[in-house]
């Protein structure tokens, strides 16, 4: 079964909202969780890595300010694309390590579209 | 920069064969290397890892991982068409959790 879930799966928004996206860890904790981005077509790009209790990383290229990433437990993390445009209208998807091996498990992606 | 390359494709293969795919990483000091499936719109499946050189084998998948050569493969035997997809290969940078992934292969299983 799913061992990690993403809120919502879909949504749509004007130019201009910011949109709050959810990653749980489901039945394990994750201090560490990832936040990628893939347009169509494209591959996944890692955007930032979210770690509890402190500030995430974000990869090069990625607006810390635009896209805001809280990882307030140890089962949730939340990227929140602030003042969202067209172009950021994109697949997120979330990942957290989990056993001792630390391999990544997915959750199901959010579909962003900013009209 | 390191890097993670894979043939983009798509390799057709028919129902029944056996599929191919490869793939090859830079960072010689990577010891953790994965296969995900993504199918058309949804997040990627994890289908297997390896860390050792050699063959891993999971019911129809098979890894093989050559870490002299830089290079990981996958073998899916007796292909399906459920087994259509696209194909990442992941390979987790030394020194960090952070995966880099290869920009996939597309796989069409012909029925």
């Amino acid at each position: 079964g799913a061992v990690v879930s993403q809120h919502p799966s879909w949504v749509i928004c004007k130019s201009g909202t910011s949109v709050k996206i959810e990653c749980r860890s489901l039945d394990f904790q994750a201090t560490t969780m990832f936040w990628y981005r893939q347009f169509p077509k494209q591959s996944l790009m890692l955007m930032a890595t979210s770690n509890e209790g402190s500030k995430a990383t974000y990869e090069q290229g990625v607006e810390k300010d635009k896209f805001l990433i809280n990882h307030a437990s140890l089962t949730l993390s939340t990227l929140t694309v602030t003042s969202a445009h067209p172009e950021d209208s994109s697949f997120y998807i979330c990942s957290a390590p989990r056993d001792i091996q630390e391999t990544q498990y997915f959750g199901p992606g959010t579909r962003l579209l900013v009209l | 920069q390191k890097e993670v390359e894979q043939n983009s494709g798509p390799l057709s293969v028919p129902e029944g064969a056996i599929a191919s795919l490869n793939c090859t990483y830079s960072d010689r000091g990577s010891q953790s290397f994965f296969w995900y499936r993504q199918y058309s719109g949804k997040s990627p499946e994890l289908i297997m890892f390896i860390y050792s050189n050699g063959d891993k084998e999971d019911g129809r998948f098979t890894a093989q991982l050559n870490k002299a050569s830089q290079y990981v493969s996958l073998l899916i035997r007796d292909s399906q068409p459920s087994d259509s997809a696209t194909y990442l290969c992941a390979v987790r940078a030394s020194g960090t959790y952070k995966y880099i992934f290869g920009t996939g292969t597309r796989l069409k299983v012909l029925a």
